[in-house]
């Protein structure tokens, strides 16, 4: 069964400092990684995804994840954080049986400080 | 680019009533919709996979009859919580796949979530 893990209930990080949000998997055959991001009271907002390819993806808003087969990671990354890129982060594996269904991480919420 | 459109945003009613939310894709046609409930300061939870023309598929503990799913149209599902109580009281989203599209890794747009309080 696919699963994917958010170590991390919390990330605090300084505004332009560097941020990492980080995300493992667990799946059979290829994964299919998404990250979300979700504001208060709204849905989730696509950010970027890995199918196959490069291993570092840029997405949305200057965010970018690298893949890492062997540690089985996909964790987020900005070079220089935004008060306003704080929110909460889902990390996300869709299972490849033929279906679509995506299974979610617990989520991080981040918080940027001025 | 594609939006999916959740209706109402807000729902506060009586316990005893059906709660009835809707989901529209807006500029695409999807034959299936998911729909997740999410716990505050929780991740979502997929309560059920919505197929246009067919039966929903639900996940495994999730009351059939208590969480109605109607897929009418290729743009239209709507979720039906009967008979509310306050522990039904979530912030329930729905979200859609553009299936046209030829890329079919394409990632679910989501609704905006209609966040359900019963009294």
């Amino acid at each position: 069964a696919q699963s994917v893990a958010q170590p991390e209930d919390q990330v605090n990080v300084a505004e332009g400092n560097p941020l990492t949000v980080k995300c493992t998997y667990s799946v059979s055959g290829n994964p299919y990684l998404f990250w979300y991001v979700q504001y208060p009271n709204r849905g989730l907002q696509f950010l970027l995804k890995y199918i196959t390819g490069d291993n570092l993806v840029k997405g949305s808003y200057g965010f970018e994840a690298e893949f890492n087969k062997s540690q089985t990671s996909f964790h987020l990354k900005k070079p220089s954080a935004l008060v306003s890129d704080s929110a909460l982060y889902f990390c996300a594996v869709r299972e490849n049986t033929g279906g679509f269904k995506t299974i979610f991480g617990a989520g991080t919420r981040l918080f940027v400080k001025a | 680019g594609a939006v999916v459109s959740q209706h109402p945003s807000r729902v506060i009613c009586k316990s005893g009533t059906s709660v009835k939310i809707e989901c529209r894709s807006l500029d695409f046609q999807a034959t299936t919709m998911f729909w997740y409930r999410q716990f505050p300061k929780q991740s979502l939870m997929l309560m059920a996979t919505s197929n246009e023309g067919s039966k929903a598929t639900y996940e495994q503990g999730v009351e059939k009859d208590k969480f109605l799913i109607n897929h009418a149209s290729l743009t239209l599902s709507t979720l039906t919580v009967t008979s509310a109580h306050p522990e039904d009281s979530s912030f329930y989203i729905c979200s859609a796949r553009d299936e046209l599209r030829v890329d079919d890794n394409q990632p679910q747009h989501f609704g905006d979530g209609t966040r359900l309080s019963i009294l």
